[in-house]
């Protein structure tokens, strides 16, 4: 069956510190990737996303993260916390031509001032 | 404003009566999803449709029904709820499978 495994459960960081949160999935077919934020109290929201092209996206707020293909991996990256990171962190996979969207447990992520 | 509405935002409930959370979006989005999220586990897809009389299962949907009617509403139905059912519930829409979803504002279930 197809899964999506984050390796961290919580990270705990100061501001400032560097920041990379893994994913990786089980599936062999082509995939659309994506990281899911949620702040304490607020909705699911976009960080970035992954469909074609350049494996190296950006997204908002200063996050990226890297496709690599071959080792079925999505890792998310910051260069510098800050504080308002604070956050809940989601990747999650949808097969191509598929309407199914596959999460990951979640990363609890609490950055200390 | 664009959104995606649930409702109730809270309901606790008994065993066995059957109850219907509501999801309505006004962006004429295609695509609505429904969601579990439950601690450690991540969120889970309960069923989905690709548009208006078509829905499909996700991962975990023994216990629920759909149905999709009209564009702007996807209502989730617990015809018997059970405890395991107890779980803080998501509805998403997009423009299609290949754009990002916007999520509702959660509803909190527990069943008693």
């Amino acid at each position: 069956a197809q899964s999506v495994s984050q390796h961290n459960h919580h990270v705990i960081l100061s501001e400032a510190a560097s920041l990379e949160l893994g994913c990786n999935y089980s599936y062999g077919g082509t995939v659309n990737l994506f990281w899911y934020v949620q702040y304490p109290g607020q909705h699911l929201q976009l960080l970035l996303k992954y469909f074609s092209g350049d494996p190296l996206v950006k997204g908002i707020k200063g996050f990226e993260a890297e496709f690599i293909k071959s080792k079925f991996s999505f890792n998310l990256r910051k260069p510098s916390v800050q504080w308002s990171d604070t956050a809940e962190y989601f990747c999650a996979v949808r097969p191509s031509n598929t309407g199914k969207l596959i999460f990951g447990q979640g990363t609890t992520l609490q950055v200390k001032p | 404003e664009a959104q995606v509405t649930q409702n109730p935002r809270y309901l606790i409930t008994v065993t066995g009566k059957k109850l219907t959370v509501t999801c309505s979006q006004n962006m004429n989005h295609e695509y609505m999803s429904w969601y579990r999220q439950d601690p450690g586990l991540g969120l889970r897809q309960i069923y989905y449709s690709m548009n208006v009389e078509v829905t499909d299962k996700g991962d975990v949907p023994e216990g629920y029904k759909v149905s999709r009617k009209e564009k702007r509403n996807f209502p989730l139905i617990l015809e018997s709820p059970s405890p395991n059912q107890t779980s803080l519930y998501f509805c998403a829409s997009s423009s299609g499978t290949y754009y990002e979803q916007y999520f509702g504002p959660g509803t909190r279930l527990t069943v008693t």
